[in-house]
């Protein structure tokens, strides 16, 4: 059972572009949706995170977009830079001892 | 402060071996987890501590056993060794709900 539906699976978006993953969530006692950055060999990194009072969220470049009745919610990179290039992550907690992950969206950004 | 510092790196075991894989934080968090991470599969919650001496199973806890002595180390213990258990396991740790996690570099586990 996924309780953290993650698409696509893997983006590439030209240099300036905007790049957008989403992510879906069944149990709604989720009250904390962050999203992690992920470079290889790396661990993730807590990038944004958006409690669900809110219906964006948005720090420098990363935009977090909430949907609370569809029970969804996106990321948005905007001006999208090479150095973006990595694996992210979104996630649902609901006590900051369960956190759940999605399944990861592999980002490119051709130059 | 070092972070979230896991031990060792790398790692190949035979099956049917056990062994402990090493996590400790220098940074006086009271929630701990341990993740494994699959390609396609994202990072799925092994077992989780909210405090010393509390711990509780997530996604996939079977084959592997935890115990929360102190509030800086949380050991992950394989107690016989499959090749289903290969993986790049990371630990993690938080202050709290709207902090995040700090996870560490993490351990590449092959088992043959």
């Amino acid at each position: 059972q996924q309780q953290v539906k993650q698409s696509p699976q893997s983006l590439i978006v030209q240099k300036g572009g905007i790049s957008i993953i989403n992510c879906a969530y069944e149990n709604t006692a989720f009250d904390y949706f962050p999203w992690y950055q992920q470079f290889p060999g790396k661990g993730p990194a807590l990038l944004i995170a958006i409690r669900p009072d809110v219906s964006e969220k948005k720090e420098g470049r990363f935009t977090i977009s909430f949907n609370k009745s569809a029970k969804q919610f996106s990321l948005h990179i905007m001006d999208s830079q090479p150095g973006d290039s990595a694996t992210y992550f979104c996630a649902a907690d609901s006590s900051a001892s369960k956190i759940i992950f999605g399944s990861g969206t592999r980002l490119s950004i051709r130059p | 402060n070092a972070g979230v510092t896991q031990t060792p790196k790398f790692q190949v075991l035979k099956t049917g071996q056990s062994m402990t894989l090493q996590c400790a934080q220098d940074m006086n968090h009271e929630y701990m987890s341990w993740y494994r991470q699959d390609p396609g599969m994202g990072l799925r919650l092994i077992h989780y501590s909210v405090g010393a001496g509390i711990t509780d199973q997530g996604e996939v806890p079977n084959g592997y056993n935890v115990s929360r002595s102190t509030t800086e180390d949380f050991p992950l213990r394989l107690l016989s060794a499959a090749p289903s258990q290969t993986s790049v396991y990371f630990c993690a740790s938080s202050y709290g709900l709207d902090y995040g996690y700090t996870f560490g570099s993490g351990t590449r586990l092959t088992v043959v």
